[in-house]
């Protein structure tokens, strides 16, 4: 079955710890993208990918990496610069960046600090 | 358990009945809306889109409405089943832009 899968399901971070979260596609999609999802707001936009090797920053990139060196494969980094990193990890993936369809989502990471 | 639907405005209805969830959009410029559907601990779930040039469009058992005078949308459930229950929440999109826009959402709660 095609889809997104993100991992692992749950993650724990030390404090000044970098962590990594991985988020795989075999829907053969161009765009990736990585949202924060916080209680009783809307999906945030952290980093966006249109391409192999391009990224660009979205609404709350501080405190967060990412790289796309491969189409399938989007991996996001959470940094010791992020204060404030405990929610719901979700990536996203469409045919292009600009097209009018649907995004896939994977089944999201839930970060906590320990 | 999953803390994404706190503080979320909530819809209970009778297994049985319609549901209906709306949502107010920001954009203007908006021209392509979708309805995505939220268990507990799970990724959202696409259910049905609109584009701009439409006013109705039917899937299975589900009928979304966009009124772009008002900018809104809703999302109308026939028959609501127990595996409705969910947060559902509407995301906006204009043509040749990255960016989609997510509803904070709305949790439906079925009553057997």
């Amino acid at each position: 079955d095609g889809g997104i899968t993100q991992s692992p399901k749950y993650l724990f971070r030390k404090e000044g710890q970098n962590v990594t979260l991985s988020c795989e596609q075999n829907l053969n999609h161009d765009a990736m993208y990585w949202y924060r999802q916080d209680p009783g707001q809307g999906l945030r936009l952290i980093y966006y990918s249109q391409i192999v090797n391009d990224f660009q920053k979205g609404d709350i990139a501080e405190g967060y990496s990412v790289s796309r060196e491969k189409k399938e494969s989007f991996p996001l980094t959470v940094t010791s610069a992020q204060k404030n990193p405990t929610a719901f990890y979700l990536c996203a993936s469409t045919f292009g960046i600009d097209s009018n369809q649907p995004q896939h989502f994977g089944d999201g990471t839930r970060l906590s600090i320990l | 358990g999953e803390s994404v639907g706190l503080h979320l405005p909530t819809l209970s209805v009778q297994e049985g009945d319609n549901s209906i969830i709306n949502c107010a959009y920001s954009n203007s410029a908006s021209d392509y809306f979708i309805w995505y559907k939220q268990e507990s601990g799970k990724g959202p779930q696409f259910i049905i889109d609109i584009r701009s040039n439409m006013d109705k469009r039917q899937g299975q058992r589900v009928t979304v409405l966009l009124n772009k005078t008002v900018k809104h949308l809703s999302l109308q459930i026939a028959a609501t089943q127990p595996g409705d229950s969910a947060v559902y929440f509407c995301a906006e999109k204009a043509s040749g832009t990255y960016k989609y826009i997510f509803g904070t959402g709305t949790r439906l709660k079925v009553l057997a």
